[in-house]
């Protein structure tokens, strides 16, 4: 089975602050992580992915994330949030060892608001 | 087109009747998946396409739902006889490859009296 947890509801942030939304996820082999995050009335937009190689991957927006195998944690963090971060975000994971798997298991979200 | 499209956009319906909800992936994407989000929650597998393979419907919550898609371009999801839970956010998405990123059109919002 492959799942992720998002543990918080909302996270609460300054402009100009450093922004932390936090993510573990469970699978039995090695796993592809992704971020995306949702405007309100829209779709998914991507973030970044994370497939091998280095543990820090850079992506949208001035967004990044850790992969911590020993953790099980995929974070994304952003070090100076701005007001448009106010969104929904996802983490998603796929066990890439699985035969076949080809759905991604998303998180239930994580609400960014960001404080002028 | 530049992105995955989806229509209508919204949809309300009353409850009993066939809605049919289509999304247009973007050229060339062989793999297309269709996902539930109910309000507040995350996202719901539903089903997946690739290429010419079998899909894999092992989401579908009832055999209510189905989908069809044609060759490596349109999608459409069916849900019969519907019912007030499955009012939900309706979101397609296509990729390049299976183990690639997926790509999310805008949704369609059914609303089921």
């Amino acid at each position: 089975a492959q799942s992720v947890a998002q543990p918080e509801d909302q996270v609460k942030v300054a402009e100009g602050n450093p922004l932390t939304v936090k993510c573990t996820y469970s699978v039995s082999g090695n796993p592809y992580l992704f971020w995306y995050v949702q405007y309100p009335n829209r779709g998914l937009q991507f973030l970044l992915k994370y497939i091998t190689g280095d543990n820090l991957v850079k992506g949208s927006y001035g967004f990044e994330a850790e992969f911590n195998k020993s953790q099980t944690s995929f974070h994304l963090k952003k070090p100076s949030a701005l007001v448009s971060d106010s969104a929904l975000y996802f983490c998603a994971v796929r066990d890439r060892e699985k035969r076949g798997n080809n759905r991604l298991a998303f998180g239930k979200g994580n609400q960014v608001v960001v404080i002028p | 087109g530049a992105g995955v499209s989806q229509s209508p956009s919204n949809k309300v319906t009353e409850k009993g009747k066939d809605v049919e909800l289509r999304c247009d992936p973007i050229s060339g994407h062989t793999a297309l998946y269709w996902y539930r989000q109910r309000l507040g929650q995350g996202l719901e597998f539903l089903i997946y396409f690739q290429g010419n393979s079998a899909p894999d419907k092992s989401g579908l919550p009832s055999d209510r739902f189905s989908a069809e898609r044609t060759g490596e371009s349109v999608s459409t999801l069916t849900i019969q006889r519907t019912q007030q839970e499955d009012s939900a956010v309706y979101l397609c998405a296509s990729s390049l490859v299976s183990s690639g990123e997926q790509f999310f059109g805008p949704g369609t919002r059914l609303t089921v009296l």
